[in-house]
């Protein structure tokens, strides 16, 4: 079945660092894919998406790149703020299916630090 | 424009008891989805639901829970007889319809329950 793995955190960077918070993924077709980030005590809000394979979502100085051959779609930002401190999570919609049906990773939380 | 609105944020439950919580979708949503975050675990869905009509409910567990959205006011995730295994935060997204391309789906701050 589909699933998505995305690497373990906590995550703890200084200000201005580089991010990359790996995801993989397993589906049969051709899935959306996305990345949410839920600020604590929010609840979460899509920051990027990419819908077919090469495509590049981009958000607030996030990227990620749909890579088919690779079947992964990996956060990266050039200079993390403070601000930026949350919970990540990847996530995918199945080609085809239910419109509900959003498999996330487990979350990934980043700590910045001034 | 009001987001979702979840209700309420915190609930404590003992076992046996009965927990509802409460998703009020953005304003002009007519599709609510509800998922479930285990401790240390992603989000899990567990059913999607137009006004007065289950979609899919393949992810909701068979038996004690039940999820509704009736014509008028919020839609109701209903669980009986509580377990500690219940314990869990629970997400409630709304999107609006429409054919062809999939909508996006905004999400609520979530319900934490806690069954002692």
């Amino acid at each position: 079945g589909n699933s998505v793995t995305q690497m373990e955190g906590p995550v703890t960077l200084s200000e201005e660092a580089f991010l990359t918070i790996n995801c993989t993924y397993t589906a049969t077709g051709y899935p959306s894919l996305f990345w949410y980030v839920q600020y604590p005590g929010e609840g979460l809000q899509l920051l990027l998406k990419a819908t077919k394979a090469d495509d590049k979502g981009s958000n607030k100085g996030f990227e990620a790149t749909y890579r088919k051959e690779t079947t992964s779609f990996h956060l990266e930002k050039g200079s993390v703020q403070v601000s930026d401190s949350a919970v990540y999570f990847c996530a995918l919609r199945g080609y085809g299916g239910s419109q509900g049906n959003l498999i996330f990773g487990k979350g990934t939380k980043l700590s910045v630090k001034p | 424009n009001a987001g979702v609105m979840q209700n309420p944020r915190h609930l404590v439950r003992r076992r046996g008891q009965e927990a509802r919580l409460r998703c009020s979708p953005m304003k002009g949503h007519s599709h609510v989805y509800w998922y479930r975050q285990l401790p240390e675990e992603g989000l899990k869905f567990m059913v999607y639901l137009q006004k007065e009509n289950i979609i899919d409910e393949s992810g909701m567990p068979k038996e004690r829970f039940s999820a509704e959205f009736p014509k008028e006011g919020p839609s109701i995730l209903r669980i009986q007889q509580v377990v500690r295994g219940d314990s869990a935060a629970y997400f409630c997204a709304s999107s609006h319809g429409t054919s062809g391309s999939v909508p996006e789906q905004y999400f609520g701050p979530g319900t934490r329950l806690t069954v002692t």
